[in-house]
């Protein structure tokens, strides 16, 4: 049974600082994985999906990166901003049989302070 | 292009009553998904559906739970004499097909409180 690990569980920083926020998941036998932004009472907004073929997918200050065969991912934001303050969600989906569920990890929760 | 959409954004009742819970997706998206947040928890996984085909129920957590899609597009999601358990944020996700290429896109979710 695929597990997600989302690390740290909780992060506070100070407005500017770059950040790394990390994912670990139990089966590397993945489709994708996909990176979400989740704020207070609201959906699920998604941030940068990679492909298992690929290394690290880049959007703006984010950048992800995926290395499946150790069962690793990280999200780096550069020059953080206060609203940037949310939970960050991974999730993976696996590859063969139910390759339409997302396994998620139970977020991260950035705390970026002005 | 309008988003997923999920009614109502709130719903409160009380122990024992039926709840139904409503997902409009992304026009055009064959796939629907729904999912569940509880407090303190990830999101897990609880059906999906593709086209005409059978839907995968298998995180539903008890037989008090059900879902329908009609036509392919509207979805809805039935809880039956709710339990306090039941409370949290229920979320529905749609994507295009192939689903295992493609993102599934959240909609806001419906947070369920169970007096």
């Amino acid at each position: 049974k695929q597990e997600v690990t989302q690390i740290p569980a909780a992060l506070s920083v100070p407005e500017g600082e770059n950040l790394v926020l990390n994912c670990s998941f139990t089966d590397s036998a993945i489709y994708n994985l996909q990176w979400f932004r989740q704020d207070p009472g609201k959906g699920l907004t998604s941030l940068l999906l990679i492909q298992s073929s690929q290394r690290e997918q880049t959007s703006g200050r984010l950048n992800a990166s995926l290395d499946k065969s150790s069962g690793r991912s990280t999200l780096y934001i550069a020059a953080s901003q206060p609203g940037d303050s949310a939970t960050y969600l991974c999730a993976v989906k696996n590859s063969g049989g139910s390759n339409y569920k997302l396994t998620f990890g139970k977020g991260t929760l950035l705390t970026v302070n002005p | 292009g309008a988003g997923v959409s999920q009614s109502p954004s709130n719903k409160v009742t009380e122990k024992g009553k039926d709840v139904e819970l409503r997902c409009d997706p992304i026009s055009g998206h064959t796939a629907l998904y729904w999912y569940r947040q509880s407090l303190g928890q990830g999101l897990e996984f609880l059906i999906y559906f593709q086209g005409n085909s059978a839907p995968d129920k298998s995180g539903l957590p008890s037989d008090r739970f059900s879902a329908e899609r009609t036509g392919g597009s509207v979805s809805t999601l039935t809880i039956q004499r709710t339990q306090q358990e039941d409370s949290a944020v229920y979320l529905c996700a749609s994507s295009l097909a192939p689903q295992e290429n493609n993102e599934q896109f959240f909609g806001p979710g419906t947070r369920l409180t169970v007096l």
